[in-house]
């Protein structure tokens, strides 16, 4: 069965600081990884993917992450962020067979400070 | 329009009344998801439709019942629900079957209420 684990529930952050939010997986088979994230009051919007080739993926609003598969992690970085990336993001699994199950974590709540 | 929409917004019903959530997507998709958003939990994946044909369905309650009638239009009619139903309803589109790396598009979702 395939898991994914967002430790941090919150993450306070200062403007123009930098930031990373970890997600960690777990799976028997090869996956596909995506961020999305959820502005209040609306659904869940696309950041990025990871499906294959180069590991660093970069997205929208200057994110990036990094597929690490020894360390079964994908973690979403950004170098400076804004007020504005105040939301909360979520990491999701599917795996490569064809089902149409994406496992999402329980998300982690970024909050930036002026 | 594009994208996913969702209607109504927000939705406040009795546990012995009838109600339908409708989503609309306008991608050229062709599978359709109902996700349940509670907090504190991750999202939970309900029913999915491939070609208008039901492909997964997650031991969900019968009092739940959704309705694909073509690709572009998903239901979902909900009767005598409980008060732990009370959450975020979202509908999801993708790509089927030649793009199982298609990711999914998400409606604003339908924030429901049961009293």
């Amino acid at each position: 069965a395939q898991s994914v684990t967002q430790l941090d529930s919150q993450v306070p952050v200062f403007e123009e600081a930098p930031v990373e939010l970890r997600c960690n997986y777990s799976s028997s088979v090869s996956v596909y990884l995506f961020w999305y994230v959820q502005y209040p009051n609306q659904g869940l919007q696309l950041l990025l993917k990871y499906l294959s080739g180069s590991t660093l993926v970069k997205g929208i609003n200057g994110f990036e992450a990094e597929f690490n598969k020894s360390q079964t992690s994908f973690h979403l970085r950004k170098p400076s962020v804004h007020i504005s990336d105040t939301a909360e993001y979520f990491c999701a699994v599917r795996n490569n067979s064809g089902t149409y199950k994406y496992i999402f974590g329980t998300g982690t709540r970024l909050k930036v400070l002026a | 329009e594009t994208g996913v929409t969702q209607t109504p917004r927000h939705l406040v019903m009795g546990m012995t009344n009838k109600k339908s959530l409708k989503c609309e997507q306008h991608l050229g998709h062709n599978a359709m998801y109902w996700y349940k958003q509670s907090a504190k939990k991750p999202l939970e994946l309900m029913f999915v439709y491939s070609l208008e044909e039901r492909v997964e369905n997650n031991s969900v309650p019968s009092r739940f019942s959704p309705e694909c009638p073509n690709s572009s239009h998903l239901f979902l009619h909900l009767h005598t629900l409980q008060p732990e139903d009370s959450a975020l309803y979202l509908c999801a589109s993708s790509q089927a079957r030649d793009s199982y790396n298609s990711p999914l598009h998400f409606g604003n979702g339908t924030r429901l209420t049961v009293t």
